[in-house]
């Protein structure tokens, strides 16, 4: 199957500071990528479509400005978490569907951020 | 928007019971019904899926049934084993979009 990988797949950082998070479709183009959140023991919660070459679509309640997604190529996109506190700490993961296709997603293996 | 709801949170069975994992979905137009499988720390990842213009779909001892004038469909899960113990979601997603919707996450623990 396809596969996306993402990185890093855990992160420790200092609060106040950014992060960026990286999700990349090895072996196929993705003009759509999908960011989600996920609280333990608790379900993905979509935070924003990512659209190759446009700007990204934020879910409701969102901050695009504190979540910065870039999808520059149409096999990378990536996630940058500005001036991080601890709240923002959690699970991160990204996924992506073959071109055309209402179809699975294959999801990054996800990033662990930890904001201290 | 559409709307996904997956029942039970929690389930728990004994190593060799059946189990079965239900959603419901709002959006009458979705046509794509997937379920991962989510194991801790770990990507979720496809098990078995069905579209709307099929009602069942076997796949071993993993099945799904789909009921499109009710809106919801199901997981089913036979001889269940101690590695079938995980998190479980459901999503539908249609055309267009093809944004998923996922449900809420079944955890189920398989006693030996």
């Amino acid at each position: 199957g396809a596969v996306v990988s993402q990185h890093p797949s855990w992160v420790i950082c200092k609060s106040g500071t950014s992060v960026k998070i990286e999700c990349r479709s090895l072996d196929f183009q993705a003009t759509t990528m999908f960011w989600y959140r996920q609280f333990p023991k608790q379900s993905l919660m979509l935070m924003a479509t990512s659209n190759e070459g446009s700007k990204a679509t934020y879910e409701q309640g969102v901050e695009k400005d504190k979540f910065l997604i870039n999808h520059a190529s149409l096999t990378l996109s990536t996630l940058t978490v500005t001036s991080a506190h601890p709240e923002d700490s959690s699970f991160y993961i990204c996924s992506a569907n073959l071109i055309g296709g209402n179809t699975e997603a294959f999801f990054g293996q996800g990033t662990r951020l930890t904001v201290v | 928007g559409e709307n996904v709801e997956q029942h039970p949170s929690t389930l728990s069975v004994q190593e060799g019971d059946s189990a079965v994992i239900k959603c419901t979905y709002s959006d009458s137009a979705s046509n794509y019904f997937p379920w991962y499988k989510q194991e801790l720390g770990k990507r979720p990842q496809l098990i078995i899926d069905i579209r709307s213009n099929v009602g069942e779909k076997k796949d071993q001892r993993i099945a799904v049934t789909l009921n499109k004038t009710a809106k919801h469909f199901s997981l089913h899960i036979t001889e269940t084993q101690p590695e079938d113990s995980a998190v479980y979601f459901c999503a539908a997603s249609k055309g267009g979009s093809y944004i998923p919707t996922f449900g809420r996450g079944t955890s189920l623990i398989v006693h030996p």
